[in-house]
């Protein structure tokens, strides 16, 4: 299957700093990628949809103000938590879908970025 | 409020038993696709099912997708201790293109 990769695999930080994580789709392009959170023994949940050259498209309740989603070129996304908090800190997993892929618009899984914030 | 209901939460069984994973919506899916995750990785997908009534075997794994497009199971028969993980189903409905929308997923301990 095609290769999506995430930056940093792990991260730890102080609060009130901001925090930046690469999603990159390495063999395709991706048009379309989409952030997902994901707590402890939970599920993933959507929290923004990001189309390449435009506006990301937040989930109800995920505030775009706190995170930044730019999707500049059709290889990579980024995702910059803005003043993280303690409760920020999750697994956050991007998936890109794009020019690979079946026509029901496979998505591919980046490994997660764990993200702790003291 | 979860779209995909997926259940049980938690199974523990023993080796050489079989199980069976549901996940239930009232909403139709235009696909619906089976993950399994470890801890601290990103799922890891199994299968997708697109059509109404499809089965799918994998090994010992078996999914189904029902008729209406609306639910699904997965089957794991003789279950192995390397079947342990977290089981997710996530559906892409039709009318939010792109979108998966996961269940709560359910946790699988197969124990020697």
């Amino acid at each position: 299957g095609a290769v999506v990769s995430q930056h940093p695999s792990r991260v730890i930080c102080k609060s009130g700093t901001s925090v930046k994580i690469e999603c990159r789709s390495l063999d395709f392009q991706a048009t379309t990628m989409f952030w997902y959170r994901q707590f402890p023994k939970q599920s993933l949940m959507l929290m923004a949809t990001s189309n390449e050259g435009s506006k990301a498209t937040y989930e109800q309740g995920v505030e775009k103000d706190k995170f930044l989603i730019n999707h500049a070129s059709l290889t990579l996304s980024t995702l910059t938590v803005t003043s993280a908090h303690p409760e920020d800190s999750s697994f956050y997993i991007c998936t890109a879908t794009g020019s690979r892929g079946s026509s029901y618009n496979e998505q591919f899984f980046g490994p997660g970025t764990r993200l702790t914030v003291l | 409020t979860q779209l995909l209901e997926q259940s049980p939460q938690f199974l523990s069984i023993q080796e050489g038993e079989n199980l069976t994973v549901y996940c239930n919506s009232s909403s139709v899916f235009s696909s619906l696709q089976w993950y399994r995750q470890e801890p601290g990785e990103g799922p890891v997908l199994l299968v997708t099912v697109v059509t109404g009534g499809e089965v799918k075997k994998l090994k010992r794994l078996t999914f189904q997708f029902g008729d209406a497009r609306k639910d699904s199971s997965l089957h794991i028969t003789a279950a192995q201790p390397g079947d342990t993980g977290l089981y997710l189903c996530a559906g892409a409905r039709v009318d939010s293109w792109g979108k998966l929308q996961f269940g709560a997923g359910t946790q699988v301990v197969v124990t020697p």
